[in-house]
């Protein structure tokens, strides 16, 4: 079974900290991606990755970088913890390619709190 | 950006009935990929079901169907036989065929009453 395994189900950060969540999948998949999940809001994609050191910003990058040094992982980095990040942020990958069998594989979610 | 509509933020069915849950998506693409995600209080996200566009048959998992409406840019998912376990968040997705990226709409909660 492909496991996608974010570092933390809960994190309590204050405002202005730096903050790293890291995601890790096992299945060899070429691209990884981070949303972020809010009520009545459903996912919106903040970054995706389809290769080591690859990078495309989805549709709300700002205040959030990304870092894919090995193609297991994938960070996302908040440079500057705000209030407004408050959410809960989901990691996924999948293989790449135009077969049918390309859904993404979920972790379980990092409920983050900005204080 | 292909932007998914989901029009029920909540819906509830009977154990043991039959409830659908509606989609709808904007695209310009003729080729592309849904999908139906269930991601109950556990928070993990599962895949349901999946479509291709390029196929007119309705994809069948069980007791899950879905109505694929190409001409009408519609994808609602039929739950049969409402169990318990049932009940999560239903998110609906799409993707582009030859892009690897994928969008999502905002969501139905699905409560299944005993």
């Amino acid at each position: 079974d492909v496991k996608v395994t974010q570092s933390s189900r809960y994190l309590v950060k204050r405002t202005g900290e730096k903050v790293f969540l890291e995601c890790v999948q096992d299945m060899d998949h070429e691209n990884m991606f981070w949303y972020r999940q809010d009520p009545g809001l459903g996912l919106r994609l903040i970054y995706f990755s389809y290769d080591v050191k690859m990078k495309e910003k989805g549709d709300i990058p700002e205040g959030y970088s990304v870092s894919r040094e090995k193609k297991e992982r994938f960070s996302l980095i908040l440079e500057s913890a705000s209030t407004n990040q408050t959410s809960m942020y989901l990691c996924a990958s999948s293989r790449t390619g135009t077969a049918g069998n390309t859904e993404a594989f979920f972790g379980q979610g990092t409920r983050l709190t900005v204080v | 950006a292909q932007t998914v509509t989901q029009s029920q933020p909540e819906m509830s069915v009977q154990e043991a009935e039959t409830v659908t849950l509606s989609c709808t998506y904007d695209t310009s693409e003729s080729d592309y990929y849904l999908f139906w995600y269930k991601q109950p209080p556990s928070r993990q996200m599962i895949l349901v079901i999946r479509q291709e566009a390029y196929k007119q048959q309705n994809a069948t998992e069980n007791r899950f169907s879905v109505n694929f409406q190409k001409a009408a840019k519609s994808f609602s998912l039929k739950i049969s036989d409402s169990q318990l376990g049932d009940a999560a968040m239903y998110f609906c997705a799409y993707r582009r065929y030859n892009n690897n990226d994928m969008r999502f709409g905002a969501g139905t909660r699905l409560t299944v009453k005993p």
